[in-house]
């Protein structure tokens, strides 16, 4: 199995708190990406990184912010939680851009109340 | 509307049965994945292909690029290929992001 791992796997907090998710890495890959998974949707892209320091937004990225100040970690914050954003929050990894297989992590419940 | 659409949304097969889960596409893409997720568990990721066929054990999974189309098959179902199974394609460009389906729940009764 890849070496990934998100931190913390379940989290309850109440709007307007700041919260921050962790995903780590022992592989090594250029490439990670934060994901969210709600009911009646796929899995959406909210940021990736392509490098240290190198980020860029997804397709829901209103309301997070990410930082990657070393290859093996990729943080996830929640500036000011709103219950919209009650959801599974999924980190992957992968070598290429898409092109690779990719390697997720085993999800961060998060519950704003 | 999601671009990537999966049927059937929710799949019931007796153990041994061949099973189909299909995937359709709106434009040309670059690659093509297939994800296994089991309730309450993460994702693995069980192809990536960007033509023809793929073959892992029991699983296959072909692609028709012209017919922007893929099938995900599983032979002789068993119990434990109950998941959702999840497929996404990679548009190409510089969007770097995959668009996901929503998932096929398959459950394989005994």
């Amino acid at each position: 199995d890849a070496g990934i791992t998100q931190s913390p796997r379940h989290k309850v907090t109440e709007t307007g708190t700041p919260v921050t998710l962790r995903c780590h890495q022992t592989e090594n890959h250029r490439y990670m990406y934060w994901y969210r998974q709600d009911p009646g949707h796929g899995l959406r892209l909210i940021h990736y990184s392509y490098g240290v320091k190198d980020t860029d937004k997804g397709e829901v990225s209103d309301g997070y912010s990410v930082s990657r100040s070393k290859t093996e970690d990729f943080l996830l914050t929640l500036e000011s939680a709103t219950s919209s954003q009650t959801s599974v929050y999924f980190c992957a990894i992968g070598s290429m851009a898409n092109t690779g297989e990719l390697f997720f992590g085993e999800g961060s419940r998060l519950t704003v109340l | 509307k999601n671009e990537v659409e999966q049927s059937p949304q929710n799949l019931t097969a007796q153990e041994g049965e061949f099973i189909t889960i299909n995937c359709s596409y709106s434009v040309g893409i670059s690659a093509l994945h297939w994800l296994q997720q089991h309730p309450g568990g993460g994702i693995v990721s069980l192809f990536m292909l960007s033509s023809g066929k793929k073959k892992h054990g029991r699983l296959i999974a072909t692609i028709n690029i012209q017919e922007k189309h893929s099938s995900l098959h599983i032979t002789a179902s068993h119990p434990r290929d109950s998941a959702v199974y999840i497929c996404a394609v990679d548009y190409g460009g510089a969007t770097n992001k995959l668009i996901f389906g929503t998932g096929t729940l398959l459950a394989v009764q005994p």
